[in-house]
């Protein structure tokens, strides 16, 4: 168990909705990651927040966004899904921001389906 | 920009054999490589890094990795596989440019089939 949690497991909804994807860092850690793993695009980064501001963006969509709240948490959300947003989900984190020597820990994943 | 390449989607290894999992790199400045494991249905699991010094670096569950500056290689080895070793390594690169704040770049994993 890596610590850092991600709700909910499994999520299956149709095109065009919008869902919200919950992690939870490891205790003490200021910086969430989240990246997305599909089978044709292997494992991308998709954004991370540091102490409750962006720090960095990767690949992601217009149609994503995240945020970071006072306590840590973050919330990644998905909009006007479309079926290739199928796809598993990671959140990991880490205690600092920007050094090469911290270890990121990721979370269990979030399954999402589109249908 | 900085990559990390795993040349074999799939290595099969007899129960007890030696396990290679190999990955090169590609970075400006010093690396700062990274293995992890995912097994079925689960998050990736962190099993060892390699941030400067000794070039053997020792991980979880059994597994060391080499460092070869020279080579630009980072392989992950087990001297003695288990069937409980089968899952998909990630070979990975922390990204220190300008403005990536860290992220990682992650190899395409390799499939490890360990069979008893």
């Amino acid at each position: 168990d890596s610590g850092v949690t991600q709700t909910p497991k499994h999520l299956i909804t149709a095109t065009g909705q919008r869902v919200t994807l919950r992690c939870s860092p490891r205790s003490g850690d200021l910086s969430v990651y989240w990246y997305q793993q599909s089978l044709d695009q292997g494992l991308q980064f998709l954004i991370q927040y540091y102490n409750g501001e962006e720090r960095a963006k990767g690949n992601i969509l217009e149609r994503f966004s995240a945020q970071q709240f006072p306590d840590l948490h973050s919330e990644l959300n998905l909009s006007s899904l479309e079926l290739g947003d199928s796809a598993l989900y990671f959140c990991a984190s880490s205690a600092r921001a920007g050094v090469g020597a911290d270890t990121q820990y990721f979370g269990p994943g979030t399954r999402l389906t589109v249908l | 920009a900085q990559s990390v390449a795993q040349p074999e989607d799939q290595v099969n290894v007899a129960e007890g054999n030696p396990l290679t999992v190999k990955c090169t790199y590609s970075v400006s400045g010093n690396p700062y490589l990274f293995w992890y494991v995912q097994y079925p249905n689960r998050g990736l699991q962190f099993l060892l890094k390699y941030i400067t010094g000794d070039n053997l670096v020792k991980g979880s569950y059994g597994f060391e990795a080499e460092f070869n500056k020279s080579q630009t290689s980072f392989h992950l080895k087990k001297p003695s596989a288990l069937v409980s070793d089968s899952a998909l390594y990630f070979c990975a690169v922390r990204d220190m440019t300008t403005d990536s704040w860290g992220k990682l770049q992650f190899g395409a994993g390799t499939q490890v089939v360990v069979t008893p």
